[in-house]
């Protein structure tokens, strides 16, 4: 069974804090995926990689990085936390062209 | 650019009864459509893929190109399927996914 295991469930940190969120799966996907996920509007794609120190940015990557330096390992960086970052974060794994498997999520405030 | 639109933000209904959740999709090609599920405090994971024409669950999804939709139904619904329901697409082009707003479905006793 695929395991995508993101570090963190909750996170609680201050505005202007350089803040990570790692994000780790099992399945040697070559896809990694991160998303925000709000109410009413549904999951919004952050950034993507499809392989080692590859990126993609998605709909919305404003005011975050990412980093792929290893094949399992993905992390998403919020250079200089605010409070409109304040979300549920999920992460995603896939092989090529297959359905994506998702990590628990983690709940980030940024006070 | 590709969307997808789930219209209903909340659908209620008593056990037993069908339920019908919708989606339509804008995209000018072949896209590959998805049903993603959220039970409460549970991962999100696929529910079920237009391609494999599949049953999961009591559900079901045809692609209608001519209405553009991916509607999920199940005849008879259960408390049990009271979730959080997202459509979403693929492209022809990569492996990204677009999601709708999500409908979160109650299933009432």
């Amino acid at each position: 069974d695929v395991k995508v295991t993101q570090s963190s469930r909750y996170l609680v940190k201050r505005t202007g804090e350089k803040v990570f969120l790692e994000c780790v799966q099992d399945m040697d996907h070559e896809n990694m995926f991160w998303y925000r996920q709000d109410p009413g509007l549904g999951l919004r794609l952050i950034y993507f990689s499809y392989d080692v120190k590859m990126k993609e940015k998605g709909d919305i990557p404003e005011g975050y990085s990412v980093s792929r330096e290893k094949k399992e390992r993905f992390s998403l960086i919020l250079e200089s936390a605010s409070t409109n970052q304040t979300s549920m974060y999920l992460c995603a794994s896939s092989a090529v062209n297959q359905p994506q498997h998702f990590g628990d999520g983690t709940r980030l405030s940024i006070l | 650019a590709q969307r997808v639109t789930q219209p209903e933000k909340l659908l209620s209904v008593f056990k037993g009864a069908p339920v019908e959740l919708k989606c339509n999709y804008s995209y000018s090609g072949s896209p590959e459509l998805f049903w993603y599920v959220q039970y409460s405090r549970q991962r999100l994971q696929l529910l079920l893929r237009h391609i494999s024409r599949e049953s999961i669950k009591g559900f079901t999804a045809d692609l209608n190109k001519g209405e553009t939709s991916f509607h999920l139904k199940k005849p008879f619904a259960q408390e049990e399927d009271s979730a959080m329901y997202y459509c979403a697409l693929r492209n022809n082009a990569g492996n990204m996914l677009t999601f709708g707003g999500g409908t979160r479905l109650m299933v009432k006793p």
